[in-house]
């Protein structure tokens, strides 16, 4: 069975970091694109980074230049490094699988003083 | 970039209605889209991948079509746990989604 947990999350300053984590089982991790995804309450889903299989990386420009993915393929992980956050960064923050897309249950971040 | 809209934003319907959401992409996606389902405070669940695939264990009622920039979602007969929120996605970089449809009760 697929499964992908998130942790990591929690309350932060604006201006503060956060590091966000999944670990995964049941599949084979290094063979896959991984994925966060945010989703404000009550909003959509917005879709966050991306890591390829031979750790390119993709970020739309809300977060481009403030957020950095990463794997261990050794740990079977996928990290989210947040820096410079800001009150629009607050969400429920999923990891998800890409092809034939898993997610996880997600891990929730609040920016706010 | 390649934006995604859907509609309509909202709809109500009854439990064996026939519904249908429509996603538009802005430029030709060819078929790479997914759709996926949110209940409230649930994550995600893929339902139709490549546009047209069936992920394993949805039911059959939930079908996709359309290829490059115009596509749909149709579930044949409503049953009340089809209850939720609907998201079209492009699967290529930016993984950009549709702003969602919400599907309640008439």
């Amino acid at each position: 069975e697929v499964q992908l947990v998130e942790s990591g999350g929690g309350l932060v300053q604006p201006g503060g970091s956060l590091r966000l984590s999944c670990t995964t089982s049941g599949f084979t991790f290094s063979t896959f694109d991984m994925h966060w995804v945010r989703q404000a309450t009550g909003k959509g889903l917005e879709w966050v980074s991306a890591i390829g299989i031979v750790d390119d990386t993709y970020y739309p420009g809300s977060v481009k230049g403030r957020f950095t993915i990463s794997r261990d393929n050794a740990r079977n992980s996928l990290y989210l490094q947040m820096n410079s956050l800001r009150a629009e960064d607050t969400a429920v923050y999923y990891c998800a699988r890409g092809i034939r897309w898993s997610w996880g249950r997600g891990t929730l971040v609040t920016v706010s003083s | 970039d390649i934006q995604m809209t859907q509609s309509p934003s909202s709809l109500s319907a009854s439990v064996g209605d026939r519904v249908t959401i429509t996603c538009q992409a802005s430029q030709d996606i060819n078929k790479s889209l997914n759709w996926f389902q949110q209940k409230p405070g649930k994550a995600p669940k893929l339902l139709i991948y490549g546009a047209s695939n069936l992920e394993t264990g949805v039911p059959s009622r939930f079908s996709g079509s359309g290829s490059g920039t115009d596509f749909t979602l149709s579930i044949s007969s409503l049953q009340p746990e089809d209850f939720a929120t609907y998201y079209c996605q492009r699967y290529d970089n930016p993984f950009t989604f549709g702003p969602g449809t919400k599907v309640d009760m008439k």
